[in-house]
């Protein structure tokens, strides 16, 4: 069955600090791959995603995120994080075929501390 | 463009109580689904509409809960009887539904707590 790890359930930087979220899925396959932001008190927010091509994906905000086929991961960065980052971040794969089913890791709590 | 609407955004029962949540999602979305997330992980899905038709309930606990989505717009996902550990939050998501670049846009959830 595919899964998604996020290894890292709680994260605490200090503003200016450099963010690396680690993002592993299980699934040979072709893949999408989609980083959502929770933050406090909002819904989902789709941050960035990556379909096909350049394997280096920008999205909102400053982000971006690394996909690596070899190491089935799709880490999420930014360089110097704001207090406005603190939220919770998902990382979420689909495989495809009939459904379009996104399956989603169990999140990465970030706190950033002025 | 308006986003997805859900309501309630709050609803606590007793157990054995029933429960229904309604869902609007973004217009020109053919791609309705529902999504439980329990405090600590991560959203898993329960159903998937294309238009009124379902196309994935494998996780849905049919004993238990029901969806519809009769006009291919709106849908309701209905709890009957809840259990404590139906504690969760409710999301619905919408998305246009065709081609690999689809792409899913979530509500705002309704919390359920259950007692």
């Amino acid at each position: 069955a595919q899964s998604v790890s996020q290894h890292n359930h709680h994260v605490i930087l200090s503003e200016a600090a450099s963010l690396e979220l680690g993002c592993n899925y299980s699934y040979g396959g072709t893949v999408n791959l989609f980083w959502y932001v929770q933050y406090p008190g909002q819904h989902l927010q789709l941050l960035l995603k990556y379909f096909s091509g350049d394997p280096l994906v920008k999205g909102i905000k400053g982000f971006e995120a690394e996909f690596i086929k070899s190491k089935f991961s799709f880490n999420l960065r930014k360089p110097s994080v704001q207090w406005s980052d603190t939220a919770e971040y998902f990382c979420a794969v689909r495989s495809g075929g009939a459904t379009n089913k996104l399956i989603f890791g169990t999140g990465t709590l970030l706190a950033v501390q002025p | 463009e308006a986003g997805v609407a859900q309501s309630p955004r709050y609803k606590i029962i007793e157990k054995r109580q029933s429960v229904a949540f309604w869902c609007n999602p973004i217009s020109g979305h053919a791609t309705l689904y529902w999504y439980q997330q329990i405090l600590g992980q991560g959203p898993k899905l329960l159903i998937q509409f294309q238009n009124n038709g379902v196309v994935d309930d494998s996780q849905l606990p049919k004993d238990r809960f029901s969806a519809e989505r009769l006009k291919g717009v709106d849908s309701t996902l209905k709890i009957q009887p809840a259990k404590l550990e139906d504690s969760a939050v409710y999301l619905c998501a919408s998305s246009y539904g065709q081609g690999r670049t689809d792409t899913q846009y979530f509500g705002p959830g309704t919390r359920l707590t259950v007692l």
